[in-house]
């Protein structure tokens, strides 16, 4: 199946701080998605991006499909931003396989 | 749109009793839904794909007999633990797909075996 690594593991931020999580995966995907899990463990889907940018208001997202891999971009962060990113993939078994996220913290 | 409820968030049972779990998508049809366990400080892990009609598909390592799936239309899958041990305490989440919007997850259950 197709492997998915996201870094860093762990960022630690202060607000107002930016900050880029990237999601390299090893496969051509036909879909992938950026969630937060938020401290309550609820799975919020941020981004629907297998290909191309978008952006929602602080939030950004790039994926670069030909050379596997997507960045998700915070910009001004707040406390509220604190939780897991995660980035799941699914290729042609329409699957989606999850990394390990990044555990982010952001401190006022 | 594509909106997933789970049911219920948190649950509390005794060793050797049964759960179920409820995932319903409430604004389109999901013919086939997908049941992830997730373990304290760690990322979901597929259980089982679920298909509407059908018997679920178990990943290896995942007992069907002790984790029962059903999706008995193509708005609800249910997840029965049976036997419930406290190993199987752990946070159980399921999804849905829409050509739309991608995959949509329902909030999540917290399942504690005591």
């Amino acid at each position: 199946g197709i492997q998915v690594e996201q870094s860093p593991p762990d960022l630690i931020l202060q607000e107002g701080a930016n900050s880029t999580l990237r999601c390299n995966f090893s496969d051509s995907v036909n879909n992938l998605q950026w969630f937060h899990q938020n401290p309550w463990g609820q799975l919020i889907n941020l981004f629907y991006i297998p290909s191309g940018t978008k952006q929602n208001g602080r939030l950004s997202a790039t994926t670069v499909a030909t050379e596997r891999y997507s960045l998700l971009y915070i910009s001004s962060s707040q406390t509220t931003d604190s939780g897991v990113y995660f980035c799941a993939v699914s290729g042609g078994s329409y699957i989606p396989t999850f990394g390990r996220g990044t555990s982010l913290i952001v401190h006022p | 749109g594509a909106v997933v409820s789970q049911h219920p968030s948190r649950v509390i049972c005794k060793s050797g009793t049964s759960v179920k779990i409820e995932c319903r998508s409430l604004d389109f049809q999901a013919t086939t839904m997908f049941w992830y366990r997730q373990f304290p400080k760690q990322s979901l892990m597929l259980m089982a794909t679920s298909n509407e009609g059908s018997k679920a598909t178990y990943e290896q390592g995942v007992e069907k007999d002790k984790f029962l799936i059903n999706h008995a239309s193509l708005t609800l899958s249910t997840l029965t633990v049976t036997s419930a041990h406290p190993e199987d305490s752990s946070f159980y989440i399921c999804s849905a797909s829409n050509s739309a919007y991608g995959y949509t997850f329902g909030s999540g259950t917290r399942l504690t075996v005591v």
